[in-house]
């Protein structure tokens, strides 16, 4: 069935590290990926999406590529701020209407 | 989000009846009840489209969905038990069976439910 994993469970970095969080999909096809982030006491809020291989999706300087033959799409950040603390999931859209979310990653930034 | 507002954000039950509510105001067509449980992702409970229920993923029968219009759903919970402590996410998306193509999923902000 189709899946979404995510490696990191929980990443700490200091300001303007570089971010990597890894995410992979199992899944028929080309499906949708998404990238949403949640605050503490609030809902995911919709990042970016990409639909077809090759495609990058980007927002607030986070970014990521869909990679089929990898089936990879990696959230990347340049440079990273306290602001950006919080817990972030990759997803997949399905076929059958159902959004599948990743495991999640906490992301904790120093100043 | 004040796009999709819920109602009421915190509620602490005992085993007596309530019901969640949920209001969008960005003219979509789909929407949906999610169950995130402590240091977990958000899980599918039900999806509305058009006013009809199109997906029930297992859900004790003590949750009953309502979609009184296309704007509107409501979560009706009986009985509840200490395992239905968790925040209760309405969302939306333009249409139903578009989420594979990139069609958008927008969350509200939630109400948290403390069973005691």
């Amino acid at each position: 069935g189709d899946s979404v994993t995510q490696t990191e469970g929980q990443v700490a970095l200091s300001e303007e590290d570089f971010l990597t969080i890894h995410c992979n999909y199992s899944a028929s096809g080309y499906p949708a990926l998404f990238w949403y982030v949640q605050y503490p006491g609030e809902g995911p809020q919709f990042l970016f999406r990409a639909s077809r291989d090759k495609e990058k999706g980007s927002s607030r300087g986070f970014e990521a590529t869909y990679d089929k033959g990898t089936t990879s799409f990696h959230l990347r950040k340049a440079s990273v701020q306290e602001s950006d603390s919080a817990v972030y999931y990759c997803a997949l859209g399905s076929n059958y209407n159902v959004l599948y979310f990743g495991s999640g990653t906490k992301l904790t930034v120093e100043p | 989000n004040t796009k999709i507002t819920q109602s009421p954000r915190y509620l602490i039950l005992g085993r007596a009846n309530k019901s969640l509510e949920c209001e969008q105001h960005l003219g979509h067509n789909a929407m949906y009840w999610y169950k995130q449980s402590a240091e977990k992702p958000p899980e599918l409970m039900f999806l509305y489209n058009l006013k009809q229920l199109i997906r029930n993923e297992t859900v004790p029968s003590r949750f009953i969905p309502e979609c009184p219009d296309s704007s509107k759903l409501l979560l009706h919970i009986s009985a509840v038990d200490p395992e239905d402590s968790a925040v209760y996410f309405c969302a939306s998306s333009q249409e139903e069976g578009a989420l594979y193509s990139g069609n958008t999923l927008y969350f509200g902000e939630g109400s948290r439910l403390i069973v005691v």
